[in-house]
């Protein structure tokens, strides 16, 4: 089955710096890669995706790129904001629906 | 949009009793629902995949009969615990995958968490 890494857990950087996260996946049918924003107790919260025929996708603050041959994609927040701070999660998943989760990063925005 | 509710958001339970919990798709349809669990500062673990009129297809190492899973309708799945032990106190959150546009992905439930004493 697939197998999602994600690092690094914990990031803490200073508003208004960026912010990077990376994962890698295993399973070469995957073709869809959203990443989530979780909050203390709440649901996970859809922040952007990208599905494997596309490199990079840009919302905003937050874009995401995709590297099929490496089998890795990053979550990238540009002039982060306290409010940003929360668990992050990324996922892969292909024509079954189903989704793997990495294991979360605990990004921290200090003030 | 795209709104999935859940209930309850908590319950507390007696060791050996069943608890069900619903997760309804609001505004859309969803043949396909899945039901995850997570433990504090932990990832979410898939559980089940929940199926419109058949049955669900389990995740390894996950017990179909204690965790039975009924997705009676389009917009209804249910999980039940049953005989619940303290182990199974969690976060157990449902989502329901959106095929139509703008936007196809999963959504997420509210989440119920479940203290079994």
């Amino acid at each position: 089955g697939e197998n999602v890494e994600q690092h690094p857990s914990t990031l803490s950087v200073q508003e208004g710096d960026s912010a990077v996260i990376k994962c890698t996946y295993s399973d070469s049918a995957s073709n869809y890669f959203p990443w989530y924003k979780q909050e203390l107790g709440k649901r996970p919260q859809l922040i952007i995706d990208i599905r494997s025929n596309v490199g990079e996708k840009k919302d905003q603050r937050i874009a995401v790129t995709l590297n099929k041959t490496a089998k890795h994609f990053s979550l990238h927040i540009t002039e982060t904001q306290p409010e940003d701070s929360a668990v992050y999660f990324c996922a892969a998943g292909g024509s079954n629906y189903k989704l793997t989760f990495g294991k979360g990063t605990l990004l921290t925005v200090n003030p | 949009g795209a709104v999935v509710s859940q209930h309850p958001s908590r319950v507390i339970c007696k060791s050996g009793t069943s608890v069900k919990i619903e997760c309804r798709s609001l505004d859309f349809q969803a043949t396909t629902m899945f039901w995850y669990r997570q433990f504090p500062k932990q990832s979410l673990m898939l559980m089940a995949t929940s199926n419109e009129g058949s049955k669900a297809t389990y995740e390894q190492g996950v017990e179909k009969d204690k965790f039975l899973i009924n997705h009676a309708s389009l917009t209804l799945s249910t999980l039940t615990v049953t005989s619940a032990h303290p182990e199974d106190s969690s976060f157990y959150i449902c989502s329901a995958y959106k095929v139509t546009e703008p936007q196809e992905t999963q959504y997420f439930g509210p989440g119920t968490r479940l203290l079994v004493l």
